[in-house]
Order: C-alpha cells, then sequence, then structure tokens
C-alpha cells in the first residue's frame, strides 16, 4: 500500500507565485526523497531530507520534515513555467515507497 | 539521461503474448527496479534487486517476473499479458551510499496490452 500521501492532488498557480505541495505518510523512515516526474517521462530526483534533519534547501526548493506529525512539504518559490510538472514524495525506510503525487500547473 | 536506459520504449501487444522489458545502466549501482505508472496511482514497486543474485517481489509482482543478468541489466518480463497490464514501466537504479538511496529513472516504457 501506498506510504506517502501527497496534497493536493492538483495545484495550478500563477507564475512568479509559490508552490507548496505536502506529503504525509504512515510507519518510521530513514529519509524522504521529493521527484518532479515532466508528462510520460522518468522521474528525477529533487532533494532528500534525512529523518534528523527539519528543513533544507535546493535552490528554488525548501522541504520540511515534522517527523512527530509524520509529514513533509515541498515549497517552490517564484514559480516558472518550466516548473510544470508532477512532484511526488517518496520514502525510505527498507524500501522507497513513491506517494501518488501532485500534478502541478503553472499559468502564464 | 542516458544512465539508465530501457527498450523498447513503446510496446503494443496481445492478449496472451509473452513480452521482456529491457533495462541497462551504466551507473555501477548495485540496486535495480522495476515499477509501473498508471494515472492516479502514482508509482508501483513490482521487484527488485539488491544484486546479482538477489531478487525480490515488491507490492505487484503476480503476473511478471524478472531478471538480474548481470549487475548493469535487469530485465521484466509478462509471462501473459493481459490488458490491465498496459501501464507505463520504469526501470530505477540506486545505491546504498550513507543510506541515502537515491533512485535515477530510465525513461520508460509505454505498453499496451491490446
Amino acid at each position: 500500500s501506498q506510504q506517502g500521501e501527497e496534497d493536493p492532488q492538483a495545484l495550478s498557480i500563477q507564475e512568479g507565485e509559490n508552490a507548496t505541495m505536502n506529503c504525509s505518510y504512515k510507519t518510521s523512515i530513514n529519509n524522504l526523497q521529493w521527484y518532479r516526474q515532466n508528462s510520460g517521462r522518468g522521474l528525477v530526483h529533487l532533494i532528500l531530507i534525512r529523518s534528523n534533519e527539519r528543513e533544507k534547501h535546493s535552490g528554488r526548493l525548501r522541504v520540511t520534515l515534522d517527523t512527530s506529525k509524520k509529514s513533509s512539504s515541498l515549497l517552490i518559490t517564484a514559480s516558472r513555467a518550466a516548473d510544470t510538472a508532477s512532484y511526488f514524495c517518496a520514502t525510505l525506510n527498507d524500501k522507497i515507497i513513491f506517494g501518488k503525487g501532485t500534478r502541478l500547473h503553472i499559468l502564464p | 539521461d542516458a544512465d539508465v536506459t530501457q527498450t523498447p520504449r513503446n510496446r503494443i501487444t496481445k492478449t496472451g503474448k509473452r513480452i521482456m522489458l529491457e533495462c541497462s545502466q551504466t551507473k555501477g549501482h548495485d540496486r535495480m527496479y522495476w515499477y509501473r505508472q498508471d494515472p492516479g496511482l502514482g508509482l508501483r514497486l513490482i521487484y527488485y534487486s539488491f544484486d546479482v543474485k538477489d531478487i525480490n517481489k515488491g507490492e505487484i509482482s503476480d503476473g511478471y517476473s524478472v531478471s538480474r543478468q548481470a549487475q548493469a541489466k535487469f530485465s521484466l518480463s509478462l509471462e501473459s499479458a493481459i490488458p490491465n497490464q498496459t501501464a507505463l514501466y520504469f526501470c530505477a537504479t540506486s545505491l546504498l551510499a550513507g543510506g541515502r538511496n537515491e533512485q535515477f529513472f530510465g525513461p520508460g516504457t509505454r505498453l499496451t496490452v491490446l
């Protein structure tokens, strides 16, 4: 069964705005990863946050992790049209399990 | 990213046919995975392998088999294809370095079973 559940399932925002996606999971984890998928293509790893970390940054990406709530968020700042894609969280315990994804659409 | 390649990229087949999807990697990773992706269901793990002699079932292995011919090659077979196996299939690799297990994906194979 799915470990991670992203919220919302779909999100449309204006270019330049910030996009926030959330991920909730059920069991303890070693780390949590976020991936991006352009339509019909393979997933690309974006960022990883370990279970003992609370926040991590990479360029316009900011990830937070709250292990007490079993949740994570991915913030994309100053969104661009090229950020239009699906975003998946994945949790690693003994194996990696992906959520169902958030479809992000950046409006021009 | 040509480090993980999948063949074929697209395949249309008929119910009952046996087909094989192949995956090769030049990343030198020990771990390889097969996933299927269906609309609204995200990625589901079919099989995974941590080295040449190690094969493990994933969440949805029924109707599938795999072979790890070498560290760089991991193939997925559908012994008797059925229409509900129509999906996008991804191969991925990882290297458990420092506990990260970051996955690197191939471009995918779009399979249609008529």
